[in-house]
């Protein structure tokens, strides 16, 4: 059984640039997490999508946003990019909603802003 | 609110030696616990949790954790570690199964 797989795996953007990244989830799952990793702020949880909606949502600002699609794919975008932004984005996927249920990370895409 | 600590951020250990990595948490209500390790390059693999029953937890490649409530910790142990446990290793925390909170990490490194 495939993975989760998380494209592109690297990005180079520049400030006030957006930017939309995608995570695949394994199949028949129907949850995806989106979590920020920087070696300031660590491990970050952005947002929960399940069946198309979105369940839960981190403390980050409206800059970032996602959506989920019928197939379980789901994207992120990022606009008006800041240099902050630059982090490690992992999506993570889970047959239900919740952290309860074993939650199954990609490998990230690395963003950079410049 | 929840939060997680994890008291070491490094730990150099020889190959064959014990290892614990010590995690405490804060929060009010009940919660449920996790330890997960990111080896480099690539995403988290859970290791094991703990929801509830048994404090003393097994997880997968010989770790165990203990629950102890009156602590407020959730101690990851391996008896006898192996190069390839070298890796980061995260303990994470959530009252309400909405989300997860980690802590800071801390980087296992295994020497022979």
């Amino acid at each position: 059984k495939a993975g989760v797989t998380q494209t592109p795996r690297y990005l180079i953007k520049t400030r006030g640039q957006q930017v939309t990244l995608s995570c695949s989830p394994i199949s028949g799952h129907r949850s995806v997490s989106w979590y920020q990793q920087t070696p300031g702020q660590g491990l970050q949880f952005l947002f929960e999508y399940f069946s198309e909606t979105q369940r839960n949502k981190g403390n980050f600002p409206g800059r970032f946003s996602g959506r989920q699609f019928s197939n379980s794919r789901s994207e992120m975008n990022v606009s008006t990019l800041e240099l902050g932004d630059s982090a490690l984005y992992l999506c993570a996927s889970s047959l239900a909603a919740g952290v309860l249920n074993e939650q199954f990370f990609g490998p990230g895409t690395r963003l950079t802003v410049l | 609110a929840q939060s997680v600590t994890q008291l070491d951020s490094q730990v150099p250990v020889f190959e064959e030696a014990p290892v614990e990595l010590r995690c405490n948490y804060s929060s009010s209500v009940s919660v449920y616990l996790f330890w997960y390790v990111q080896y480099p390059n690539q995403g988290l693999q859970l290791l094991l949790k703990y929801l509830s029953g048994s404090t003393l937890v097994k997880g997968i490649n010989g770790f165990e954790a203990e629950f102890n409530k009156s602590q407020t910790s959730f101690h990851l142990r391996k008896p006898s570690v192996h190069i390839s446990d070298t890796a980061e290793y995260f303990c994470a925390v959530s009252e309400d199964d909405y989300k997860l909170s980690f802590g800071a990490g801390t980087t296992v490194t295994v020497r022979a």
